[in-house]
């Protein structure tokens, strides 16, 4: 049961372009939703998080939309760096599961300079 | 540096073989828990834990799986008779939870590569 889906694996910009990250879930009970970047030979560190009664978040480059109905996000970046090529996970979490995160299969962005 | 760390980085066994992972969270957090990725895939839920009780096992944790954490602080994940399929990177994260209703920030170490041969 994948209750978290990222249907591209891959993505390509060219730096100072709007990178555009999409997520989609099938669990209606999240409250949180989240992105995580991840470097090689690193584990994932937080980028962004949106709560589930909100529909947009902004953090500097970093924008998270929320469309409930469609059951869809997306993390768009603007302008892209080179810096920003990394794999990009979505997660959903429930409060009431202790924040366990339920993860996207993930997106490989490259950023071409 | 004051961040999670895992040990070993890698480990190499042969099937039927038992391992140990150990995870040190960030000092003053109160929850940990473990994930396990496979190629291709995000990280998923096994475990969790706060402080020292076990709160959550998710049905990916078969009973060659156990994991403790002794006086809260750090924990470790022991699979027993290894199978190829064990095969993955085990990821260990840890967060302060303000309250049970409260979505907390989890910092991730940089995980345990497990091959099993």
């Amino acid at each position: 049961d994948q209750q978290v889906k990222q249907n591209s694996p891959s993505l390509s910009v060219q730096e100072g372009r709007i990178s555009i990250l999409n997520c989609d879930y099938t669990n209606s009970m999240f409250d949180y939703f989240l992105w995580y970047k991840k470097y090689p030979a690193e584990g994932p560190t937080f980028l962004i998080s949106i709560s589930s009664i909100k529909d947009k978040n902004e953090d500097g480059r970093f924008t998270v939309f929320l469309n409930k109905s469609a059951k869809h996000l997306s993390l768009h970046i603007v302008p892209s760096q080179p810096g920003d090529s990394a794999v990009y996970f979505c997660a959903g979490c429930k409060e009431t599961s202790g924040s366990r995160l339920t993860f996207g299969e993930g997106t490989q962005l490259t950023v071409n300079p | 540096d004051t961040g999670v760390s895992q040990d070993p980085r890698h480990k190499i066994t042969k099937r039927g073989q038992n391992v140990t992972f150990r995870c040190d969270p960030i000092s003053e957090h109160n929850r940990l828990y473990w994930y396990r990725q496979t190629l291709g895939q995000g990280p998923e839920f096994l475990t969790y834990f706060q402080n020292e009780a076990q709160l959550e096992k998710s049905r990916l944790l078969s009973d060659r799986f156990s994991a403790e954490r002794p006086k809260g602080s750090f924990s470790t994940l022991e699979i027993q008779r290894t199978e190829q399929g064990d095969s993955a990177m085990y990821l260990c994260a840890s967060s302060l939870a303000k309250g049970m209703s409260f979505w907390d920030e989890q910092f991730f170490g940089p995980g345990t590569r497990l091959t099993v041969l």
